[in-house]
């Protein structure tokens, strides 16, 4: 069964850095790309970001470039999505998913997702 | 970057009616690479729909999708109690930097 499985909430200040997981099983992790997706309260999906972790590909949304680091490990199974200097405007759900189809081709929908991570950003 | 729009808003139905959502493109999509997802609150989106009519594993068959180009449709063509929730499309087919935007969504609530 394919999983993806998130890391806990989270709390934070502005200004404090973070790094969020999503663990993959029960398929290839190097095989499929692995995308982030940003849901702010009350509000719709946006594409952050996206990462194959076969060789480390990542592509960003303009939106996002700068802003986060996608990354992964392949040899735990599990891509990253962080945080250098958080803002409130950073508050969200954060969704990782898993794209149907296998390889290096990027044009996929995402078929899998993560349970989400709830970051809250508060002084 | 292609801009998805979405219609209506929300749309108010009754269990058994027949629901049609609609999303269009700001240029056309390439190889109808549009897919549709429904989220419920509280939970991950899951995806319905992909390549613009392609019901995803364990989808029923009350949802379909059609379109190309421009212009694409989401039906349900009978309400169930579980169907009332947002939905989303999604292109998927873009040139980089952006190859994925997702549109505002609609809402299907029980009128």
């Amino acid at each position: 069964e394919v999983q993806l499985v998130q890391s806990g909430a989270e709390v934070k200040k502005p200004g404090e850095s973070l790094k969020i997981s999503c663990k993959g099983s029960g398929y290839s992790f190097t095989s499929y790309w692995i995308g982030w997706v940003r849901q702010m309260p009350g509000k719709g999906l946006e594409w952050m970001g996206i990462i194959y972790p076969g060789d480390s590909d990542t592509r960003y949304s303009p939106s996002f470039q700068g802003q986060v680091t996608i990354s992964a490990d392949k040899s735990i199974s599990t891509a990253y999505l962080q945080w250098s200097s958080l803002k409130a405007s950073d508050t969200a759900m954060y969704y990782c998913a898993r794209q149907y189809s296998s390889g290096w081709y990027v044009y996929n929908p995402f078929s899998y997702w993560g349970q989400g991570t709830l970051v809250t950003v508060s002084s | 970057e292609i801009v998805l729009t979405q219609s209506p808003g929300t749309l108010s139905l009754s269990p058994g009616e027949r629901a049609t959502l609609s999303c269009r493109a700001s240029q056309s999509v390439s190889s109808s690479y549009l897919a549709w997802y429904q989220q419920k609150p509280g939970q991950a989106p899951r995806l319905l729909i992909y390549g613009a009519s392609s019901r995803a594993t364990g989808i029923p068959d009350r949802f379909s999708g059609s379109g190309s180009g421009t212009d694409f449709t989401l039906t349900i063509s009978r309400l169930e109690p579980e169907d009332f929730a947002v939905y989303y499309c999604q292109q998927y087919g873009s040139s980089p930097p952006a190859p994925f935007t997702f549109g505002p969504g609609t809402k299907v609530d029980i009128k």
